[in-house]
């Protein structure tokens, strides 16, 4: 069972609304990645946070930001919705390191209408 | 542009039976294979994973099974459970700082009692 988890479960939101999503890692985990995952489709890496520094983005717009605090925590925000990013988003916590590994939360599913 | 193409889309596997399913990666960066299981309504679950150093790696029922030198990689599911009943991902992930995961398109296997 993974220590992460995320907040709230599920949302719903209407277009041109911003959101906060919030996740909280395992203890001892300085890596977290955010994740979208569209209806039956694989996840896709939106960025990774290191050390509350963002090191990694994938080809997602300017609107998806987020943060990494110093308690485990982090945030993903979404400004200006649109009606596409409706999906399931996903936190995965590790460790950076040689056997790095990356657990996922149980998500929080985002409706936009 | 997919890097990591994932084949069946679906799967229905008896009781007892062997599920197999494949994956093929382009981007010769990758050094780390995870494969994922996930059930409705929960984030991807970690199930066993493998470096590109060694040729097959085997927890319990589960086997990864990888040829470099082809860029393709298969999970064997021995001994199929209804349990088992689940979407799988394949995963791959470069070296490097960021090391994001790019994941495949997921395979819905049902195993039947």
């Amino acid at each position: 069972e993974t220590g992460v988890t995320q907040s709230p479960t599920h949302l719903i939101k209407t277009r041109g609304q911003q959101v906060t999503l919030r996740c909280s890692s395992q203890s001892g985990h300085n890596t977290v990645s955010w994740y979208q995952q569209a209806l039956g489709q694989g996840p896709q890496f939106i960025f990774q946070y290191y050390r509350e520094e963002e090191n990694g983005r994938g080809n997602f717009p300017p609107r998806f930001s987020g943060l990494q605090f110093p308690n485990y925590s982090s945030e993903l925000n979404v400004n200006a919705l649109e009606l596409d990013d409706s999906a399931l988003y996903l936190c995965a916590s590790g460790q950076q390191g040689p056997t790095y590994e990356q657990y996922f939360g149980p998500g929080t599913r985002l409706t936009v209408t | 542009q997919q890097q990591v193409k994932q084949s069946p889309q679906s799967l229905i596997v008896q009781k007892g039976g062997i599920s197999i399913i494949n994956c093929a990666y382009e981007n010769t960066a990758f050094d780390y294979f995870p494969w994922y299981q996930q059930f409705p309504g929960k984030g991807p679950a970690l199930l066993i994973a493998i470096r590109p150093d060694v040729s097959e790696k085997k927890e319990g029922r589960f086997t990864i099974s990888f040829n470099k030198s082809a860029k393709q990689f298969s999970l064997h599911i021995m001994d199929s459970q209804p349990g088992d009943s689940a979407t799988y991902f394949c995963a791959a992930r470069p070296s490097g700082s960021a090391r994001q995961l790019t994941f495949g398109s997921g395979t819905q296997l049902t195993v039947l009692p």
